[in-house]
């Protein structure tokens, strides 16, 4: 069955250093998104994407954050300068696209553990 | 705006029996709701989704879910519940006229089965 996977599955940076997560989605699928869950908090929506641009963002996705699909399979999150904040696991999700032009379910990947000392 | 509600921290049932983990929503339009578990250390994984039809979903499992539109409800359930089945649940919503498909999470229910 196909799925999503990330890479790496932990990340240790130092305080102000970049980070890029990888993500390959499911090969079919259109749509794409980041989320991140802080430890022992809910799931966040950060980013959709679709179409080579931003769809939505949240206010949590400031200038710190971009987003890329820089081939025809991968898909990444940038962090610039990253925060202590930003310590959390981060998911990648796709989803593919009905003959309605409606979403369909999004599957999501293991995460990335980032931790910013 | 968009919300989604676990009102429960914790389930704890013993195995073989009925399990069920509670979730209210608020959207502005039609909803799409979904649930999703997540085993430690493991990405969240797709159980089951209500978009439109009958009001009993069915999903992986052997898990379902209820639609109440009344209530504003989407209570995930299993009649006979296993020790694997242990785990963390996440009921989730978005709303039809978002084209974009942005998911809102609840807080998660953490199920414990035992033996």
């Amino acid at each position: 069955e196909p799925e999503v996977t990330q890479t790496p599955s932990h990340q240790v940076t130092q305080m102000g250093q970049e980070v890029i997560l990888r993500c390959v989605p499911i090969s079919n699928h259109l749509y794409f998104y980041w989320y991140r869950q802080i430890l022992g908090q809910k799931v966040e929506f950060l980013v959709s994407f679709y179409n080579n641009e931003i769809s939505e963002k949240s206010e949590i996705f400031d200038d710190q954050f971009s987003v890329e699909r820089p081939d025809g399979s991968n898909f990444t999150l940038k962090i610039r300068s990253t925060k202590l904040e930003d310590s959390a696991m981060y998911f990648c999700a796709s989803s593919a696209r009905t003959s309605g032009g409606l979403q369909e379910t999004q599957y999501f990947g293991p995460g990335t553990r980032l931790l910013v000392l | 705006a968009q919300s989604v509600a676990q009102p429960e921290d914790q389930v704890n049932v013993a195995e073989g029996n009925p399990l069920t983990v509670k979730c209210t929503y608020s959207v502005s339009g039609n909803p799409y709701l979904f649930w999703y578990v997540q085993y430690p250390n493991r990405g969240l994984q797709f159980l089951l989704k209500y978009i439109t039809g009958d009001n009993l979903v069915k999903g992986s499992y052997g898990f379902e879910a209820e639609f109440n539109k009344s209530q504003t409800s989407f209570h995930l359930k299993k009649p006979s519940a296993l020790v694997s089945d242990s785990a963390l649940y996440f009921c989730a919503v978005r709303s039809i006229p978002d084209s974009w498909g942005k998911l809102q999470f609840g807080a998660g229910t953490q199920v414990v089965v035992t033996p």
